[in-house]
């Protein structure tokens, strides 16, 4: 079936460095990703919206200079945080929309998350 | 701007008590409505998907209803196992290309 993979699911670094997460679309075309930010015991929060080939559309209060997205092809969307700081420590998931390529049905599928946390 | 809610935030019960996930929505003029449920630390899993033309879908001890012009959806869990414990989020759509809203979560617990 339409599976996401997100990679890493947790990575520590040091504050004003940059951390790149990944998210691959397996056995579908993603045509839309959605990146999500969550807090501890907080819903998920909508960062941006991406179309593949497309500038990523962001959410109002969302930084597009420091939440870098790149979604340069079918199955592949990447989040890179840039100069991070301890307030940028959450829990980020990535969505895919699109068609499987076997079954040409609509699909979404969330990815595990990766926790990320500043020091 | 759509915005969803859940009630309770957070419920605790014995096992095998029949249980009910309450979401409210806002905006009536959606395009479908999910249930997902969330391990700690983990991603997503969807339970159940009704679309705006649905009243009900039900899968194995699970069972969402959808009430659009009340804005109102329930999640009935029959007969709870100490496995069902989880976050689970409702989240609505507003249209075939629209984002996702997610709900405020309801953390469930369910004791021996």
């Amino acid at each position: 079936g339409a599976v996401v993979s997100q990679h890493p699911s947790w990575v520590i670094c040091k504050s004003g460095t940059s951390v790149k997460i990944e998210c691959r679309s397996l056995d579908f075309q993603a045509t839309t990703m959605f990146w999500y930010r969550q807090f501890p015991k907080q819903s998920l929060m909508l960062m941006a919206t991406s179309n593949e080939g497309s500038k990523a559309t962001y959410e109002q209060g969302v930084e597009k200079d420091k939440f870098l997205i790149n979604h340069a092809s079918l199955t592949l969307s990447t989040l890179t945080v840039t100069s991070a700081h301890p307030e940028d420590s959450s829990f980020y998931i990535c969505s895919a929309s699109g068609q499987g390529i076997r079954s040409g049905a609509n699909v979404l599928t969330f990815g595990a998350g990766s926790r990320l946390t500043v020091l | 701007k759509q915005e969803v809610t859940q009630i309770p935030a957070a419920l605790s019960v014995p096992e095998g008590e029949n249980l009910v996930l309450n979401c409210s929505f806002t905006d009536s003029a959606i395009y479908n409505l999910q249930w997902f449920r969330q391990d700690p630390g983990k991603g997503l899993t969807s339970l159940l998907l009704i679309q705006s033309s649905q009243r009900e879908q039900t899968s194995g001890r699970l069972n969402a209803s959808l009430d659009k012009s009340s804005g109102r959806s329930t999640l009935y869990i029959a007969a709870s196992q100490p496995g069902d414990s989880a976050t689970y989020l409702c989240a609505v759509r507003g249209g075939t290309a629209s984002k996702l809203t997610f709900g405020t979560g309801t953390r469930l617990q369910v004791t021996l």
